[in-house]
């Protein structure tokens, strides 16, 4: 099926330390990105969202940055713990036409 | 807890069977998304229902079907089972019909096909 371009698929990052995931969405009329979390076996949960039109939105160590003119959004995570061990997943509402569609997920492992 | 309720949690059954699954939305939430995620695979969108009318249709086979109930329920009927089929199948909910809003997902039902 189709995917939304996603980077990097997987990610290995000492405690402590930032961690950056892009993804690139596809139409310019977009205006909803959002970020979800998947641990181990568990459902996906939402963790941060934003719309056009902010550039960046934060939550505690979370933070999504949006760029317009390079049509992509990222997800930063700074001072890392092992919790954040999961796969996050962007999507875009306006990718393939009427459904919101995942990217290809991003393995995250924190190494203590 | 995400207030969307999925069964079963598990099932197990024989190629060629068919099968029913189960969600009930968030209270208040008036769509509901169907997703397929195979071993190590992303989330790919199966159909979306709003207020009991089809809203969007994604990579569906033609062997599954879905369906909202009055009481914004859904069930998504899997038949002619493959090992292909073998997932975990989650339902999500959100409030509108609009796709530019937070998803609400369910804790999925796991379907092995022997």
């Amino acid at each position: 099926g189709e995917n939304v371009e996603q980077h990097p698929s997987t990610l290995s990052v000492q405690e402590g330390d930032s961690a950056v995931i892009k993804c690139t969405y596809s139409d310019s009329a977009s205006n909803y990105f959002p970020w979800y979390k998947q641990e181990l076996g568990k459902r996906p949960q939402l963790i941060i969202d934003i719309r056009s039109n902010v550039g960046e939105k934060k939550d505690q160590r979370i933070a999504v940055t949006l760029n317009k003119t390079a049509k992509h959004f990222s997800l930063h995570i700074t001072e890392t713990q092992p919790e954040d061990s999961a796969v996050y997943f962007c999507a875009d509402p306006n990718f393939g036409n009427e459904k919101l569609t995942f990217g290809t997920g991003t393995r995250l492992t924190i190494i203590p | 807890d995400s207030g969307v309720t999925q069964t079963p949690k598990h099932l197990i059954t024989a190629t060629g069977q068919r099968v029913t699954l189960r969600c009930s939305p968030r209270s208040g939430d008036l769509s509901v998304y169907w997703y397929q995620q195979s071993l190590d695979q992303g989330l790919q969108f199966l159909i979306q229902y709003y207020n009991g009318e089809e809203r969007a249709k994604g990579n569906i086979l033609e062997r599954f079907s879905a369906q909202q109930f009055p009481d914004l329920h859904s069930e998504l009927n899997l038949s002619s089972l493959e090992l292909g089929d073998s997932a975990l199948y989650f339902c999500a909910s959100s409030v509108g019909s609009n796709r530019n809003q937070p998803q609400h997902f369910g804790d999925g039902t796991r379907l092995s096909i022997l």
